[in-house]
């Protein structure tokens, strides 16, 4: 089935590891992000893309980083995992950047936990 | 800054009765009001938005009510079923912007 696809499912870290969270998506969308959700806080942007070689940053970038080489490919690294990033993370995709139409796509998420 | 405020944080309603989920903005620019659904385990999906020129939309037992001069905007789910019990995000943004700005997401629990 077309979609997002975000691997791992779970994974636990030590604090000061790195780690690449995988995102790819078959459906041709120019829009990527990736989210945290925390309990209380909602979703809140890390990273966002509007096409290969294109990134920004959203509203909590620090410790993470982004590269988009593909259109279909756009993966979160940690750079040193600390406790305060555990998190589920998410990774969308859309036509356009506000997912007017059919909205975001969502993957099914990335439980992270730093011990 | 949450650029948009969500409440309650959690709703418990009986099977049958009607659910009502409320969102405030101050960025008068923001002219598309999404709302997302998800279930435990899963992402969020698109539910339902709506734009300004409306002051309602309705598709099937979800409607979105919106208050322009107000800055609110809220989402009744009819007929509330077990199966609706899920957590609800709205979003606001404009067109041209980069990406969608999401509340803090309800939990809504339908009892039998």
């Amino acid at each position: 089935n077309a979609g997002v696809t975000q691997t791992p499912k779970f994974q636990v870290l030590k604090t000061g590891q790195s780690m690449t969270l995988q995102c790819a998506q078959d459906m041709n969308h120019e829009y990527m992000s990736w989210y945290r959700q925390d309990p209380g806080m909602g979703l809140r942007l890390i990273h966002y893309s509007v096409g290969a070689g294109i990134t920004d940053q959203g509203e909590v970038p620090n410790g993470y980083n982004v590269s988009r080489s593909t259109t279909e490919d756009f993966p979160l690294r940690l750079l040193s995992a600390a406790p305060s990033q555990t998190s589920v993370y998410f990774c969308a995709s859309s036509y356009s950047s506000i997912g007017l139409l059919y909205g975001y796509t969502f993957g099914s998420g990335t439980r992270l936990t730093v011990v | 800054q949450q650029q948009v405020k969500q409440s309650p944080q959690s709703l418990i309603v009986q099977k049958g009765g009607i659910s009502i989920i409320n969102c405030a903005y101050e960025n008068t620019a923001f002219d598309y009001f999404p709302w997302y659904q998800q279930f435990p385990g899963k992402g969020p999906a698109l539910l339902i938005a709506i734009r300004p020129d409306v002051s309602e939309k309705k598709e099937g037992r979800f409607t979105i009510s919106f208050n322009k001069s107000a800055k609110q905007f809220s989402l009744h789910i009819m007929d509330s079923q077990p199966g609706d019990s899920a957590t609800y995000f709205c979003a606001a943004s404009n067109r041209g912007a980069n990406n969608l700005f999401f509340g803090t997401g309800t939990r809504l629990t339908v009892i039998p």
